[in-house]
């Protein structure tokens, strides 16, 4: 079945430093891939998606690129605050969309100090 | 801008006793979904619901839990019988046609 593998964390940068958090698939036909961030106490909230391959999402100062040949949509950003300090979870969909559930990695735990 | 809610927040009952999730979607989306995380574990798909019936279930999903739109605004999941295993964090999401899915808050559920 589809899986989605993240690095494990957490994760500790201190702040303006780069950031990349690695997310690799496993799924069958065309999936689209999701980075969802969980912020301590609250839901998680859709932060970018890419829905076909060489695909860039970007939000926030966040990307990433929909990379089919390698099977990963790993997430990045050139310099972090202290307010990116959350929860951040790799996901896939089923290129149909619509009812399908969508596939979560564990989640890396990314904790930026000042 | 619209949310997905959910109520209670926290919600705490004994081991054996039945349990009714809330959820009001966004107003305007077709499907809907719950999800469960348990403590320091990833989010785990359970069941959505599209045009009044589950469209699709994981094997978490069994006989236990069943899903109902009441009107026209609610989506509830029913746990029948909890154990101490169910145990988490449950999220509704809901979505249009489309490829996002918006999250609510979360119910945490503690089952003593």
């Amino acid at each position: 079945g589809d899986s989605v593998t993240q690095m494990e964390g957490p994760v500790t940068l201190s702040e303006e430093a780069f950031l990349t958090i690695n997310c690799t698939y496993t799924a069958t036909g065309y999936p689209s891939l999701f980075w969802y961030v969980q912020y301590p106490g609250e839901g998680l909230q859709l932060l970018l998606k890419a829905t076909k391959a060489d695909d860039k999402g970007s939000n926030k100062g966040f990307e990433a690129t929909y990379r089919k040949e390698t099977t990963s949509f790993h997430l990045e950003k050139g310099s972090v605050q202290v307010s990116d300090s959350a929860v951040y979870f790799c996901a896939l969909g089923d290129s149909g969309g619509g009812a399908d559930g969508l596939t979560f990695g564990k989640g890396t735990h990314l904790i930026i100090q000042p | 801008e619209p949310e997905v809610t959910q109520t209670p927040s926290h919600q705490v009952t004994q081991m054996g006793q039945e349990v009714i999730l809330r959820c009001v979607p966004i107003s305007n989306h077709l499907y809907f979904y719950w999800y469960r995380q348990i403590l320091g574990q990833k989010v785990e798909f359970l069941v959505s619901f599209y045009n009044n019936e589950i469209s699709e279930k994981s094997e978490i999903f069994d006989d236990q839990f069943s899903v109902e739109r009441p009107d026209g605004s609610n989506f509830t999941l029913k746990i029948r019988s909890t154990k101490l295993e169910d145990s988490a964090m449950y999220f509704c999401a809901s979505s249009t046609n489309s490829y996002e899915q918006y999250f609510g808050p979360g119910t945490r559920l503690t089952v003593t």
